[in-house]
C-alpha cells in the first residue's frame, strides 16, 4: 500500500533561518505530491503541488523540490517567520482515475523569535 | 465562495447516540471526500465522491459509519452508534478535477464521543 512519511514530528528553528521539511514515499512513485500547511483548529490549506518531471517548483519564499531517485521532497521556507509556524503536510497524489491523496502525519514546524 | 462549510465544529455525544457530520462542498467541484484526523494516525481517507457517486469507502472502519450524498451541495457522514474510539476530527474537503489546486478542506467537526 502506498506510505508517505514524514520523518521529523517536530522542529524548532530561528526567525530568519531556513526550515527544511523532509517527506519520504516508499511502495509508490506518485505523479505528484501537495504540501499543505495546518494551523491549530483549523483544516489544511493548500500550498503547493510538484509534479514527478519537475524538479523544483517556488512560491514567493516557500520551495520544493521532488527528487525520485531518493523518493523523497524537501520543503523549503526560507526568512523564516513566526507567523510561519504551523504543521505542514505532504500528500502524494496519482494521475490513475484521481486517486485520493495519501497524507503524511505532518511536521510541526516552530520558529522562534 | 465561503469555502467548504462542515457543521457542526463541535459534538459531544454519549456512547451509542446517532452522530450527523454534515459539508458543503464548493460549488462546481466534482469530488468530495471524507478523512479522519486523529494523533496516532494522521488523516485518513474515509469515503469519497465523485459527480455525487460514492467511489471508494474502504476507508471507512465499520457498517456503523455511512455517508450520503444526495446533491452536488451537500454531503452527511452519520455515526450509528458512536463509540468513543471515533472521538477525532472528521474533515471534509472537495476539489475539481484537472486542476493544479489541491484540496479545499473545511474546518473540520470535532466529535467527543463519552
Amino acid at each position: 500500500s502506498q506510505k508517505i512519511e514524514q520523518n521529523s514530528e517536530a522542529l524548532n528553528i530561528q526567525e530568519g533561518k531556513t526550515a527544511t521539511l523532509t517527506c519520504n514515499y516508499t511502495n509508490y512513485s506518485p505523479a505528484y505530491l501537495q504540501w499543505y500547511r495546518q494551523d491549530p483548529g483549523r483544516g489544511p490549506v493548500f500550498l503547493l503541488l510538484i509534479r514527478e518531471n519537475e524538479k523544483e517548483k517556488r512560491k514567493e519564499r516557500l520551495k520544493v523540490t521532488f527528487d525520485t531517485t531518493l523518493k523523497q521532497s524537501l520543503f523549503h521556507i526560507t526568512a523564516s517567520q513566526p507567523a510561519d509556524s504551523a504543521t505542514y503536510l505532504c500528500a502524494q497524489g496519482s494521475n490513475s482515475g484521481n486517486t485520493p491523496l495519501v497524507f503524511g502525519k505532518g511536521t510541526r514546524l516552530s520558529v522562534i523569535a | 465562495d465561503a469555502g467548504v462549510i462542515q457543521s457542526p465544529r463541535h459534538e459531544v455525544t454519549e456512547m451509542g447516540q446517532e452522530v450527523t457530520l454534515r459539508c458543503k462542498p464548493i460549488s462546481g467541484h466534482d469530488y468530495l471526500f471524507w478523512y479522519r484526523q486523529t494523533m496516532m494516525r494522521g488523516l485518513e481517507l474515509l469515503i469519497y465522491f465523485n459527480n455525487n457517486v460514492p467511489i471508494d469507502d474502504s476507508g471507512m472502519p465499520e457498517d456503523r459509519f455511512s455517508a450520503k450524498m444526495p446533491n452536488a451541495s451537500f454531503s452527511t457522514l452519520k455515526i450509528q452508534p458512536s463509540e468513543p474510539r471515533d472521538s477525532a476530527v472528521y474533515f471534509c474537503a472537495s476539489s475539481s478535477s484537472g486542476t493544479n489546486y489541491g484540496y479545499t478542506f473545511g474546518s473540520g467537526t470535532r466529535l467527543t464521543v463519552v
